[in-house]
């Protein structure tokens, strides 16, 4: 089963909501992320999660907030957010990292459409 | 730092001839390569990887990659194209703790 689950398929909120995506995996993978990806465009890494910890954080603004409860899931709440944040929200899992290079395998969720109005 | 390059933003391809998507890659080390689907309004799925070993890679749907070394390519390809093989393809290189994708190519397949 090579299944990651994300809730809901689609959000509209408005720019002085608060909400959040919810990401969930059962394939006892240790690294889990969160992509943002625009139309017709390569999805761009925002925060990775390795063994429950924040390995990386590409620099994205502070309305966005990731949280990592536990190994299988992972949350991306959302504040204050602008229209230009409109999106499709990837997440992903795959086996934990090593150094040197793994070829882990990433798998992709469904997406969660995101409008920021 | 590593990346790849698709060159061609979009492929057409008449149904049942053999298909082509170009990747170029640029690596510090072993390159570890994939190839991504995305299906309108879906989530990425994983077609295969190269890791090491057997230089052609074998995937789901029929598809197939060669690794070249010597032209740092990894062309993903098809015998024989099906319409529902019309989508959004990422070649993508393993980064750190990340993948790092090419702009992507669209393929689409006349019937």
């Amino acid at each position: 089963d090579t299944e990651v689950t994300q809730t809901p398929k689609h959000l509209v909120m408005g720019m002085t909501n608060k909400k959040s995506l919810k990401c969930e995996q059962h394939m006892g993978h240790r690294a889990m992320y969160w992509y943002k990806q625009k139309a017709k465009k390569p999805p761009e890494l925002m925060f990775v999660y390795s063994y429950e910890k924040l390995s990386i954080n590409e620099s994205v603004p502070s309305r966005f907030s990731p949280e990592c409860p536990n190994s299988s899931l992972l949350n991306l709440h959302l504040h204050a957010l602008q229209p230009e944040d409109s999106a499709l929200y990837l997440c992903a899992s795959s086996q934990g990292w090593r150094s040197g290079g793994s070829g882990n395998t990433i798998y992709f969720g469904e997406g969660s459409w995101l409008t920021v109005v | 730092a590593q990346s790849v390059a698709q060159p061609e933003d979009q492929v057409n391809v008449a149904e049942g001839n053999p298909l082509t998507v170009k990747c170029t890659y640029s690596v510090s080390g072993n390159p570890y390569l994939f190839w991504y689907v995305q299906y309108p309004n879906r989530g990425l799925q994983f077609l295969l990887k190269y890791i090491t070993g057997d230089n052609l890679v074998k995937g789901s749907y029929g598809f197939e990659a060669e690794f070249n070394k010597s032209q740092t390519s990894f062309h993903l390809k098809k015998p024989s194209a099906l319409v529902s093989d019309s989508a959004l393809y990422f070649c993508a290189v393993e980064g750190a703790q990340k993948l790092v994708f090419g702009q992507g190519t669209r393929l689409t397949i006349n019937p």
